[in-house]
């Protein structure tokens, strides 16, 4: 069974504050992922990354960035969070192959006071 | 520009009535199509792709390429099929997914 696993459940942070979000997956996939779930929007790809250390933009990585150093590990980083950030946090992770199942975290609700 | 629409955020049905969620696709690719659903305190969780043309709890979804549509369809809804279901398409040549907006669906005792 595909386990992607993430650091918080729930996380309150203060306006200002650098929040980093931590996953991990246990199935050697290459890709992850990370959305950002609202109401109304649904899902929205903040970044993604396709191997160690390569990381690409998705539809709103402003005021995001990421790091992977590892390949099972896939950080979300808010440098100076704001209140418009205020939502929950899905990973996801995949095997190389295009069009196969994403598999997905419990996500992080993040609230920013 | 790709999109994928869910035009309902909610829909209600009583228990044993049938059910279909909408979604319609623009894109210039071939699409590669799926259902993804959430229910209450769980993960997001793929139900069903049209490439494997499969059923699953019931559910079934046809891509009609000409209506650019992928609709999600089951004939007796259940109770348990209460939950937020996401159409999403996937980009050929590419790892990213557009995700619609969501429908949530509850079913009514």
């Amino acid at each position: 069974d595909v386990k992607v696993t993430q650091s918080s459940r729930y996380l309150v942070k203060r306006t200002g504050e650098k929040v980093f979000l931590e996953c991990v997956q246990d199935m050697d996939h290459e890709n992850m992922f990370w959305y950002r779930q609202d109401p109304g929007l649904g899902l929205r790809l903040i970044y993604f990354s396709y191997d160690v250390k390569m990381k690409e933009k998705g539809d709103i990585p402003e005021g995001y960035s990421v790091s992977r150093e590892k390949k099972e590990r896939f950080s979300l980083i808010l440098e100076s969070a704001s209140t418009n950030q205020t939502s929950m946090y899905l990973c996801a992770s995949s095997p190389p192959r295009g069009w196969v199942e994403q598999f997905f975290g419990p996500g992080t609700r993040l609230t920013v006071l | 520009a790709q999109r994928v629409t869910q035009p309902e955020k909610l829909l209600s049905v009583f228990k044993g009535a049938p059910v279909e969620l909408k979604c319609n696709y623009s894109y210039s690719g071939s699409p590669e199509l799926f259902w993804y659903v959430q229910y209450s305190r769980q993960r997001l969780q793929l139900l069903l792709r049209h490439i494997s043309r499969e059923s699953i709890k019931g559910f079934t979804a046809d891509l009609n390429k000409g209506e650019t549509s992928f609709h999600l369809k089951k004939p007796f809804a259940q109770e348990e099929d209460s939950a937020m279901y996401y159409c999403a398409l996937a980009l050929s040549g590419t790892y990213k997914y557009i995700f619609g907006t969501g429908t949530r669906l509850k079913v009514l005792a």
